[in-house]
């Protein structure tokens, strides 16, 4: 139990266009998922925390503006990278944590994005 | 500084040896600890939490110092497939369940 899928699994876009990244609980409710970014020989970095109905609350330094964040249901999160430049280029994993307390993050297999 | 501190490696080692990787974190605050596993273009896979009572799992023995802010992970026997960034984690206190991910220390075991 406790999947985590994501959607694409790499994608290679134009400098300027917009990018969405699926993230999915296959088999619980996710009551909170996170988007990390990690760029090479780089540690994972929390991008933000999202909250299924709520506002995403994101780190210093992200510009919310930039990677809109859509918690709409339990099952569903997504990562929109608008106007996607080289420099966006990374891995991109999200995570879910469930209900009751559960303090154990589900990581999803990540999204490599390469923007030309 | 960086909150959660390791060395990067690579740790090249036979087949058979045994190998530590520290770790240190700064914040005092922290509340939980992890060693994951990352296979090269991967995501994170928990290998195993960490106590102050220290714990084991098979050939991995992981160990926490609270007063000295200290990590360790112990893997004995190392195998081709142990070959992977092992990266230390820690939880802050508080109710955001956010980890935050050391750089990670890659090991490579050779035949």
């Amino acid at each position: 139990g406790a999947v985590v899928s994501q959607h694409p699994s790499w994608v290679i876009c134009k400098s300027g266009t917009s990018v969405k990244i699926e993230c999915r609980s296959l088999d619980f409710q996710a009551t909170t998922m996170f988007w990390y970014r990690q760029f090479p020989k780089q540690s994972l970095m929390l991008m933000a925390t999202s909250n299924e109905g709520s506002k995403a609350t994101y780190e210093q330094g992200v510009e919310k503006d930039k990677f809109l964040i859509n918690h709409a249901s339990l099952t569903l999160s997504t990562l929109t990278v608008t106007s996607a430049h080289p420099e966006d280029s990374s891995f991109y994993i999200c995570s879910a944590t469930g209900e009751g307390g559960l303090e154990t993050q589900y990581f999803g297999p990540g999204t490599r994005l390469l923007v030309l | 500084r960086k909150e959660v501190e390791q060395d990067p490696g690579p740790f090249n080692v036979p087949e058979g040896a045994t190998v530590a990787f520290n770790c240190t974190y700064s914040n005092s605050a922290s509340q939980s600890f992890f060693w994951y596993r990352q296979d090269c273009r991967k995501e994170p896979k928990l290998l195993m939490s960490v106590y102050s009572s220290g714990n084991e799992d098979g050939r991995f023995t992981a160990q926490l110092n609270r007063a000295s802010q200290y990590i360790s992970l112990l893997i004995r026997d190392s195998k081709l497939s142990d070959s992977a960034t092992y990266l230390c984690v820690v939880k802050r206190r508080g109710a955001t369940n956010k980890l935050i991910f050391g750089t990670g220390t890659l090991l490579a075991v050779q035949p």
